[in-house]
C-alpha cells in the first residue's frame, strides 16, 4: 500500500446506513487527520487523532487508529445525502511538517 | 469561525507566463503551507513556511516556484514560466503550532493553456 492509501476507493450506500472507510500508511506518524472534499472544492478538516490515541469521536464521526497495523478507520454513522464527498486520510511524521494524503474514498449516499 | 481564504478562485494563463496565487491564512497561525492536486490525483505537498523562511519543500517545488509573506496577512505562491503540467488545484493551509491540524483554503484552480 502507498502511504495513506484508503479503501474502498468508492462506496455507495443508502441514507441512514453507516459508512466505513479505511486508511493504511507505512511510516511512523505523529498524527493522522481525516479530511473531506466535495467535488472540485476545498478540503474540510474533520478530525485529528494522535498516535497515542486509539479512538476519537466527533458528532457522527468515529475514528480509530491502530499504530501496530499502521491503519485507521473512519466511520460515519446514520449517513445523509449531504455526506456525499471524497474522504482522505493524511499523516504527518515526526520531524516533518508536510501532510501525506491518501488516494481517497469516494462516498455516495443515496436518498 | 476563522478560515483560510484564497484568491483568485480560478486562473487561466498561457504557458510561460508567471502567476501569483494569494492566500490569507488564519490570523494567529504561524505555519503556512502550499499543496496542489492535479485533477483526479492525490493532494501533494509543495512547501511549508515558518518565521519568514521555507522550512520544508518537496521535489515538486523547484526553482520555478517561490513563496513569500509580503505583509502580516498574505502568503503567496509564485510560479514563474508556467508549464502545462502546472494545471492543478492549489491549496493553501495554515496551522497554529506545527504538527497540528492544518486548515485548508478553498483552493485556486489554475489552468495553463
Amino acid at each position: 500500500s502507498q502511504q495513506g492509501e484508503e479503501d474502498p476507493q468508492a462506496l455507495s450506500i443508502q441514507e441512514g446506513e453507516n459508512a466505513t472507510m479505511n486508511c493504511s500508511y507505512k511510516t511512523s506518524i505523529n498524527n493522522l487527520q481525516w479530511y473531506r472534499q466535495n467535488s472540485g472544492r476545498g478540503l474540510v478538516h474533520l478530525i485529528l487523532i494522535r498516535s497515542n490515541e486509539r479512538e476519537k469521536h466527533s458528532g457522527r464521526l468515529r475514528v480509530t487508529l491502530d499504530t501496530s497495523k499502521k491503519s485507521s478507520s473512519l466511520l460515519i454513522t446514520a449517513s445523509r445525502a449531504a455526506d456525499t464527498a471524497s474522504y482522505f486520510c493524511a499523516t504527518d511524521e515526526w520531524g516533518f511538517q508536510k501532510l501525506v494524503f491518501g488516494t481517497g474514498t469516494r462516498l455516495l449516499v443515496s436518498p | 469561525e476563522p478560515e483560510v481564504t484564497q484568491t483568485p478562485s480560478h486562473q487561466v494563463t498561457q504557458m510561460g507566463q508567471e502567476v501569483i496565487l494569494r492566500c490569507v491564512p488564519i490570523s494567529n497561525h504561524l505555519y503556512f503551507y502550499w499543496y496542489r492536486q492535479i485533477l483526479g490525483q492525490k493532494v501533494e505537498f509543495l512547501v511549508s513556511f515558518y518565521n519568514n523562511e521555507i522550512s520544508e519543500k518537496s521535489e515538486i517545488f523547484d526553482d520555478q516556484f517561490s513563496v513569500e509573506r509580503p505583509d502580516g496577512s498574505n502568503f503567496t505562491l509564485k510560479i514563474r514560466s508556467t508549464k502545462l503540467e502546472d494545471s492543478a488545484m492549489y491549496f493553501c493551509a495554515s496551522s497554529e503550532p506545527i504538527l497540528e491540524t492544518q486548515y485548508f483554503g478553498p483552493g485556486t484552480r489554475l489552468l495553463v493553456l
